[in-house]
């Protein structure tokens, strides 16, 4: 079956470089979610995002924005980048119209390494 | 915002063993899931399991959500099974996930 897709994979960058993660969600969810997650911590919601439109904030920095687009997939952008922005940031996404289930499931991650 | 405990931290097993690990949450929750995270650090979906009791395999999982908790049971464990295992409940649009417990099957 169709998993969650992140790219880049890995991802090393300089401090106050700026960084771009894409998400492409599974095939008809509508529905995309970011996290954030420090060594040896668990995730951490950033923001979501449901038909284009976000839907939910979380501690995510100013410095970072995000979007989705028409095909459903994410981009999170992130500016002025930080050595505590050094971390494995995950996508997921579920199919809010599925009113059953609200299944979130995780791409494999973006692991981002700022020197 | 909602707390989610999960117990215990650490766990260290002999190949075979069976274990059963918790998860508390401070409020009502409109779902739980359960994540293995491998040494890769992919997360993989264990259960969707709002409420009631589901079984995969030698994995099984239970929730009473009046009680605000969470089991995951784990039986004849392999050395497959280690890594960190989250439980992460959804609050608004979000998942909120306990610290983990760590789990190591020594073979």
């Amino acid at each position: 079956a169709a998993g969650v897709i992140q790219s880049p994979r890995h991802l090393i960058k300089e401090k106050r470089e700026t960084a771009t993660l894409k998400c492409y969600p599974i095939p008809r969810h509508d529905t995309v979610y970011w996290y954030q997650q420090g060594p040896g911590q668990d995730p951490q919601f950033l923001i979501s995002f449901y038909e284009k439109m976000q839907s939910d904030k979380g501690s995510i920095p100013d410095r970072f924005s995000a979007q989705q687009f028409s095909d459903y997939h994410s981009e999170l952008n992130m500016s002025s980048l930080e050595l505590g922005d050094s971390a494995l940031y995950f996508c997921a996404s579920s199919a809010a119209r599925d009113s059953t289930t609200y299944e979130q499931y995780f791409g494999p991650g973006t692991r981002l390494t700022v020197t | 915002g909602i707390q989610v405990e999960q117990s215990p931290p650490d766990l260290i097993l002999q190949e075979g063993a069976n274990s059963t690990l918790r998860c508390n949450f401070s409020d009502s929750v409109n779902n739980l899931q359960w994540f293995h995270q491998n040494p890769w650090g992919q997360l993989i979906n264990l259960f969707y399991i709002p409420s009631g009791t589901k079984q995969n395999g030698r994995l099984s999982a239970t929730t009473v959500a009046t009680e605000r908790y969470s089991l995951l049971y784990i039986s004849s464990s392999q050395t497959t099974d280690s890594g960190v295992y989250f439980c992460a409940a959804r609050y608004g649009n979000k998942l909120v996930f306990g610290a983990g417990t760590i789990l190591r099957v020594k073979s």
